[in-house]
């Protein structure tokens, strides 16, 4: 039973351009969500997170979403960079003990 | 600084084979994470030590899996009677374990083949 989802496996976005990842979860009792960046052979980096009181939260580039009566996160990036492509984990806590992640997005920034 | 480092980078065991896959937190960090991320999937929690206890092992697939922090730093991940279905890149993670937010800094994981 999958509690979080990415449903689109791949993005490709043209450098300069708005990156838009989307993720979506089913467990209304989950109250912290982040996002991790993965380059192949190495282990995800943590990129931004929200809690669940919060809608909105930027870093730079990266702004995070949460629309909680939707169940749904989005992770924006503007501009893009060739740099960003990478795969793209949205990930969700109830108890910070336990995380569960989604299946991933590979996003691909092309120049 | 170092980061987490994970030995072996890969392991190849049969059917049936006993392995441990070890975690080198960073230093200083009492919270460790184990991970499992199959072909094609997100990482899956496993179990999650504060220290040297085992705070939440709900993540454990069968009591074939089973791990260890001894001394609050390094952590075995130890798989009996592997299967071929335990195929998977196993991830560590730790952090500071000083607040409800801590951020989880990777290692590379162990990529461990069952034949």
């Amino acid at each position: 039973d999958q509690q979080v989802k990415q449903n689109s496996p791949s993005l490709s976005v043209q450098e300069g351009r708005i990156s838009i990842l989307n993720c979506d979860y089913t467990n209304s009792m989950f109250d912290y969500f982040l996002w991790y960046k993965k380059y192949p052979a190495e282990g995800p980096t943590f990129l931004i997170s929200i809690s669940s009181i919060k809608d909105k939260n930027e870093d730079g580039r990266f702004t995070v979403f949460l629309n909680k009566s939707a169940k749904h996160l989005s992770l924006h990036i503007v501009p893009s960079q060739p740099g960003d492509s990478a795969v793209y984990f949205c990930a969700a806590s109830a108890n910070f003990n336990k995380f569960y992640f989604g299946s991933g997005t590979k996003l691909n920034v092309k120049p | 600084g170092a980061g987490v480092s994970q030995t072996p980078s890969n392991k190849v065991t049969e059917k049936g084979k006993y392995v441990e896959l070890r975690c080198d937190p960073i230093s200083g960090h009492t919270a460790l994470y184990w991970y499992r991320q199959s072909l094609g999937q997100g990482p899956e929690f496993l179990i999650y030590f504060q220290g040297t206890g085992a705070a939440d092992d709900s993540g454990l697939p069968n009591d074939r899996f089973f791990a260890v922090r001894p001394e609050g730093s390094v952590s075995t991940l130890k798989i009996q009677r592997t299967e071929r279905g335990d195929s998977a890149v196993y991830l560590c993670a730790s952090s500071p374990g000083t607040g409800f937010t801590d951020t989880q800094y990777f290692g590379p994981g162990t990529r461990l083949t069952v034949l």
